[in-house]
């Protein structure tokens, strides 16, 4: 059990640019989740994947969010045209199928100037 | 919609001490899971101990154990015996049942705004 892995660690960028996360899952997790995470406040739910399918979004997703899990495996965050508010911890986490715990990864610290 | 709702945002105990963090949350389901997560400065979120509603034992793990009052809707932590390690953020976490089909969601959590705790030696 090599753990959540993400990538990258840090991220900083200029108002308008786009970026792109990776997240690799737990191997035998088929529940891949992504939460966002500003200073003093807990993870917010972004989005959800079941396999290859993006099953539940949250109304924070905004069209400059887009997310992808093709094969099932690993997934990648990608936000467009970015903003000085999209500043924050991206998380991501893995579970089973079931009322499992979930497994987070380290986070992407994204600073937008 | 469901919330959860922690309080304290900062906590401090002596070293072999015991602490309290409280936790309330807000749901009309009957059937939920309701979590403590662990993360530490600069690490990543660890679980610390889970309970499902619809068992009446609290939850316990070594040091941790969890005060579960359902009809209350609070589920607070206690830290027995508390080490410098335990020193982090300590998120109070709610997860639905069912899916989107049942109306609710597949599993996200909810989370509160966190408890930091700090350990004096």
């Amino acid at each position: 059990d090599t753990g959540v892995s993400q990538d990258p660690r840090h991220k900083i960028t200029k108002r308008g640019q786009n970026v792109t996360f990776r997240c690799d899952p737990i191997s035998e997790h088929n529940r891949l989740y992504w939460y966002r995470q500003t200073l003093g406040q807990g993870p917010e739910f972004l989005t959800y994947f079941q396999n290859e399918a993006q099953l539940e979004k949250s109304r924070l997703l905004s069209d400059r969010f887009s997310a992808e899990r093709p094969k099932g495996s690993f997934s990648t965050l990608e936000i467009q045209r970015t903003e000085q508010g999209d500043s924050a911890m991206y998380l991501c986490a893995s579970s089973r199928t079931g009322p499992r715990e979930q497994f987070f990864g380290p986070g992407t610290r994204l600073t937008v100037l | 919609a469901q919330t959860v709702t922690q309080s304290q945002p900062e906590m401090s105990v002596q070293e072999a001490e015991t602490v309290t963090l409280s936790c309330t949350y807000d749901t009309s389901e009957s059937d939920y899971y309701l979590f403590w997560y662990k993360q530490p400065p600069s690490r990543q979120m660890i679980l610390v101990i889970r309970q499902e509603a619809y068992k009446q034992q609290n939850a316990t793990e070594n040091r941790f154990s969890v005060n579960f009052q359902k009809a209350a809707k609070s589920f607070s932590l206690k830290i027995s015996d508390s080490q410098l390690g335990d020193a982090a953020m300590y998120f109070c976490a709610y997860k639905g049942p069912g899916g989107p089909a049942l109306g609710g969601s597949q599993g996200n959590l909810i989370f509160g705004k966190g408890t930091k705790l700090s350990v004096k030696p």
